[in-house]
Formats: C-alpha cells, structure tokens, sequence
C-alpha cells in the first residue's frame, strides 16, 4: 500500500496564475481532505470532498476549488495565485465514518507551493 | 467554532530533563491526535486518543486525554536530541474534519 500519495513535491508560481494540485488516497479510503500549512502555522482545513462533492469547507475564498473522481483521487485549484498562498499543501486520505464522529485521517508528503 | 491552544509554543529542554505539552480545545470531541513535524516534511502520527481517560506511550513520550477538561498532555520523559521537531495537537470534529493547535517547537540542548 502506497499510502497517500501527493504531486508535484514542489511547485513555484508567479502571482496571478493557477495551480492544480493532485492527491491519491491510501487504497480504501473514500474521503480527501486538503489543509493549508503555512510557515509557522498549525494545518488550517480547506476542505473535504466524498462521493465527489464537497461535503464541509473551512474560511477559503472562492479562489479555492477541488474535484474529486470516481476512484476517490482529487485535485486542489486554485486561481488567481496570491503571495499569501504560499505555502505547504497537505493532503488527508480517510474513511467515510458513515454518521459517527470521524476516522483516523493519514496525510501525504504535502506539496510546497511557492508564489513569486 | 471550535479552536485549539498549545502551549507552550516554544520548549527549549535540556537533554535528560522531563516535560510537558498542553492541548486544550473547546468544544466537545471525543478524538484527539497528536502528530510530530520535521522542517519541511509532512505530519507524522505519534497518538490516536479515542476516549476519556485514554493513555497511550511510545518511547519517551506519554500522551493523555480528558474530555471533560477539554486537555490533552504530552508529556516527554528524559529528553534526547532526535526528539527536537515541531509538536501538533489536532481535535477531531464531525465528519473528518482536524482542527489544529498552532504547534510547539522542542529543540533539546545537549
């Protein structure tokens, strides 16, 4: 089992222009959720996508959008790059916990973004 | 809205030397995770508590949980140099959702 697995490691951008980042999830995971790490900070939570919609969203402007397909991947876009969306992008990979409270979530390498 | 303090937020420790790291949160959950950060790497799970009263150990570090103080503690015992790294709370919320402390940064001085 490859875990979870994120791309590009690494990503340099120029203000104004987009970006897509990608996530596979750990094999029989259902649920993604992508975090914002920026330096110095705790994660702050973007959003989560199941059954290839957003289900929850956390305080990102709309710049912010995902996609998930049918075999549980997802993307993160985002548009209109700004400085302060420089940052490390982390991918979570769980199980849908069905109604109850939540499952233990497993993150990837992160991608680091850099916007110049 | 749920929010989640840490603290201290830099621990300076002397090799040898025991201590502690506070996790409160303020609304109720039931899930706490403790994940440990290298520069540049990724979260690297260290506890999963899943209930009240709930103890776990790894090595030199111990962490607890109290639901009804809304704390958690991660406590270091006889610190060595490989333990200097970033230390993450997270409080798990409904559906999945982590809501992260800021994070203690440990550095131990020989």
């Amino acid at each position: 089992d490859a875990g979870v697995t994120q791309s590009p490691t690494h990503l340099i951008k120029t203000r104004g222009q987009q970006v897509t980042l990608r996530c596979s999830p750990k094999s029989g995971h259902d649920t993604v959720s992508w975090y914002q790490q920026a330096l110095g900070q705790g994660p702050q939570f973007i959003f989560q996508y199941y059954e290839e919609e957003e289900r929850q969203r956390g305080n990102f402007p709309d710049r912010f959008s995902g996609h998930q397909f049918p075999n549980y991947s997802s993307e993160l876009n985002v548009n209109a790059l700004l400085l302060g969306d420089s940052a490390l992008y982390l991918c979570a990979s769980s199980l849908d916990p069905g109604g109850g409270w939540d499952t233990e979530a497993f993150f990837g390498q992160g991608t680091r973004l850099t916007v110049v | 809205e749920l929010k989640v303090e840490q603290n201290p937020l830099f621990l300076s420790m002397q090799e040898g030397k025991n201590y502690t790291i506070y996790c409160n949160y303020s609304t109720t959950s039931d899930r706490l995770y403790w994940y440990r950060q290298d520069p540049g790497k990724s979260l690297e799970s260290l506890f999963v508590l899943l209930s009240n009263g709930a103890v776990k150990q790894e090595g030199r570090l111990m962490a607890s949980l109290d639901t009804k103080a809304r704390l958690s503690t991660l406590h270091i015992t006889a610190a060595v140099h490989d333990l200097s790294a970033t230390y993450f709370c997270a409080v798990g919320y409904y559906g999945n959702k982590l809501v992260f402390g800021a994070g203690t940064i440990l550095r131990v001085k020989s």
